[in-house]
């Protein structure tokens, strides 16, 4: 199994600052094809989890060009230029080389 | 816009068998373009995959789960579900499906999610 490894697990910030989010993987990502198939989702407080990346670096429809994701082969990274208060709830990385797909623990980012 | 929505029993007994049904809906489960997904998320705990099928009924599953786990899909009735037997309060979660591409769109990311069932194991 791809074990998924995110830090920090809690993460509060003051509106209108950035943040960042780290997610390790314990094997390369990186296919052959050139992609790396690493993606990120948002989980909303009483939501289901949405997704924000995937390929790790490409935003879904719809997502605020404030996130935006990066890395390769085990070490990714999202960030958010500019936090707001929309954007609390807790964080997931998810590998999708494997069959058996993995998930982060997940990163509670909450509003300062 | 693929709407996806669980249904079935909120409440299960220790060892009896846990059914849940997801409905998809302004979709055709019958496309050859992605797989369909349960993934559970205990109590304020993270997310674990439980396997998925395929239109044709072929499936994966997570070796973890593997010996207690059925998915299937009902391409009559535009549904696909889960069976999973011999549970225990360790299956207490909410149940999600979710859709995910077999052709590498979104980077086989899950693109669509259900709402989510909360499923409680207690006698």
């Amino acid at each position: 199994d791809i074990v998924m490894t995110q830090s920090p697990l809690s993460l509060p910030v003051t509106p209108g600052e950035p943040a960042s989010i780290s997610c390790r993987s314990s094997q390369s990502l990186l296919h052959s094809n050139g992609n790396n198939y690493l993606s990120w989702y948002l989980q909303k407080p009483g939501q289901s989890p949405q997704l924000l990346i995937y390929l790790g670096s490409t935003r879904a429809s719809g997502v605020p060009d404030r996130f935006s994701g990066g890395g390769s082969g085990t070490d990714f990274t999202l960030k958010i230029s500019r936090v707001e208060a929309e954007d609390v709830g807790i964080y997931y990385c998810m590998q999708a080389l494997q069959t058996l797909r993995t998930f982060g623990q997940g990163t509670k980012l909450e509003i300062k | 816009q693929v709407q996806l929505q669980e249904s079935g029993p909120g409440l299960v007994k220790p060892s009896q068998t846990l059914s849940l049904t997801c409905t998809v809906s302004d979709g055709s489960i019958s496309s050859t373009s992605y797989y369909w997904s349960w993934i559970r998320q205990p109590g304020g705990k993270g997310l674990e995959w439980i396997g998925r099928v395929y239109t044709t009924g072929s499936t994966d599953y997570n070796p973890a789960l593997k010996s207690r786990v059925t998915i299937a899909v009902d391409t009559s009735k535009n549904q696909f579900s889960l069976r999973l037997s011999t549970v225990t309060a360790a299956d207490t979660a909410v149940y999600y499906c979710a859709r995910a591409s077999s052709s590498g769109w979104y980077g086989n990311a899950f693109d669509i999610w259900g709402q989510g069932t909360m499923v409680t194991v207690s006698s």
